[in-house]
């Protein structure tokens, strides 16, 4: 199988820039995105194609990568920022396709 | 804009079948591919499986021996079906639209989400 690994807090107070890694051996050679979660909602889609933002997201967020690492960047946190994050990816094959989630990682702000 | 909701039993007996239904507004399923994805009670989100706009089917390795999904273009809708379920398939279940770009890579996301129904099994 294929595992995410994300921490599961970062902890950051408002204005300040929020880093919240993913990491897994296959991300060198596929795309990731991330999933911001509040409480009793469903995810929303806030970075696909490791960097690109959906219309609507604000362009505090912003997506990275290197080697086996994705990172989501908010910078200028708000209160309203406070959620669980969710890094996928995929591990694709010509035959099979498996897509996973990170284990989340909840953005706390102070 | 696209909005999805999801219906079905919120309760469901150990042994037997889930079966939930995903009605899409907004856009023809015939047209994109859907996928279901569930969270359990720890919170953790496991992709489910997807069908293709063509009909085709991509399942989870650890749940492809018991999940069918379909569509019924007809009702714009797709169906989950899960066999023989355990307390271990207790969880809030989402359908969700899935972005699938072949290429080298392939890119695949979700863009769009149902709120998500909860299913307890339990007898």
């Amino acid at each position: 199988s294929y595992e995410l690994t994300q921490p599961p807090s970062v902890s950051v107070s408002p204005g300040q820039t929020a880093r919240i890694t993913c990491s897994g051996d296959a991300l060198p050679r596929q795309y990731a995105s991330w999933y911001q979660q509040k409480p009793g909602q469903a995810p929303i889609l806030v970075i696909y194609r490791d960097t690109q933002r959906p219309s609507g997201i604000p362009e505090r967020f912003s997506g990275s990568s290197s080697g086996t690492t994705v990172t989501l960047t908010v910078s200028g946190v708000q209160a309203e920022d406070e959620a669980d994050y969710y890094c996928q990816s995929a591990d694709s094959s010509v035959t099979s396709v498996l897509l996973v989630f990170g284990g989340g990682t909840k953005l706390t702000v102070l | 804009q696209v909005q999805l909701q999801e219906s079905g039993p919120g309760l469901v007996n150990p042994s037997e079948t889930l079966s939930l239904t995903c009605t899409v507004s907004g856009a023809s399923i015939s047209s994109f591919s859907w996928s279901w994805i569930r969270q359990s009670p720890g919170k953790r989100l496991e992709w489910i499986g997807h069908i293709h706009d063509s009909g085709s089917t991509n399942y989870n390795p650890s749940l492809k021996s018991r999940v069918t999904m379909s569509v019924d273009k007809s009702k714009n809708q797709l169906s989950l079906n899960l066999r023989s379920v355990t307390a271990a398939d207790t969880a809030v279940y989402y359908c969700a639209r899935v972005v699938v770009i072949p290429g080298t890579p392939p890119l695949y996301y979700f863009d769009y989400w149902g709120h998500g129904t909860l299913v307890t099994v339990s007898s």
